[in-house]
């Protein structure tokens, strides 16, 4: 049920920085708060931004969050190898009544 | 510390049935909606289903529909995930996670394992 749509991969040298994109619609993105999770290699996801551009505690200001309209954004400034994951936005949908992930970008550091 | 703890997982043959748990600790287990979330072998990320503080307003993903339950027990600060009718395309990492008042899931479990096949 991935109604958000991510690119499939980014890329960019150390210390470079990356945007990853999600398109939603407006019973989703539109009109709900937009969160995103960073999942490393067979671990658990963790949460990296939520209400479109908020930080939980102890993730680093080189993670960013913004939205406009039916589109969100993460970036990425300072690319380390330790980012190298998967990562995913997510938003409820009020026509749905679910919660919709995207369909997640793998992030490789060149 | 902050923790979500699941269990339950295993192998199922298809048709079969098995329930999730998901133990809560070092927070105030019944101020917040709860999810479980899966993950297929080498896919993305999927929500299942919401359950609300008080077990009042549950919400599933329609795949699952008349086939799962989500239910909560707050005196015992834990989780289920009622699984029936299992299809081999629910073989995934179920993971429990809590969620915040604008619907972001801020503590994740560390997954178990449900395989169903013959």
């Amino acid at each position: 049920q991935s109604v958000l749509t991510q690119p499939p991969s980014v890329s960019a040298a150390p210390g470079q920085k990356v945007t990853i994109s999600c398109s939603g619609s407006s019973s989703n993105i539109g009109n709900n708060y937009v969160s995103w999770y960073q999942q490393l290699p067979r671990t658990a996801p963790k949460l990296l931004i939520y209400d479109n551009d908020k930080r939980p505690p102890g993730i680093p200001d080189r993670f960013s969050g913004s939205k406009s309209g039916t589109s969100a954004t993460l970036g990425i400034t300072g690319l380390q190898t330790g980012d190298e994951a998967d990562y995913y936005c997510g938003s409820w949908d009020s026509s749905l009544s679910a919660f919709v992930f995207g369909t997640g970008t793998k992030v490789s550091v060149l | 510390e902050v923790q979500l703890v699941e269990s339950g997982g295993g192998l199922v043959q298809p048709g079969g049935s098995l329930r999730l748990s998901c133990a809560a600790s070092g927070f105030t287990f019944s101020s917040y909606w709860m999810r479980w979330v899966r993950q297929a072998p080498g896919k993305g990320l999927e929500w299942v289903a919401n359950i609300k503080e008080d077990g009042s307003v549950k919400h599933y993903v329609d795949s699952v529909k008349g086939r799962f339950t989500i239910l909560r027990d707050n005196a015992k600060n834990s989780l289920y995930l009622q699984m029936n009718s299992l299809r081999a395309e629910d073989t995934a990492v179920y993971y429990c996670a809590r969620t915040t008042f604008s619907g972001g899931m801020d503590v994740w479990g560390q997954g178990t394992t449900v395989t169903v096949s013959s």
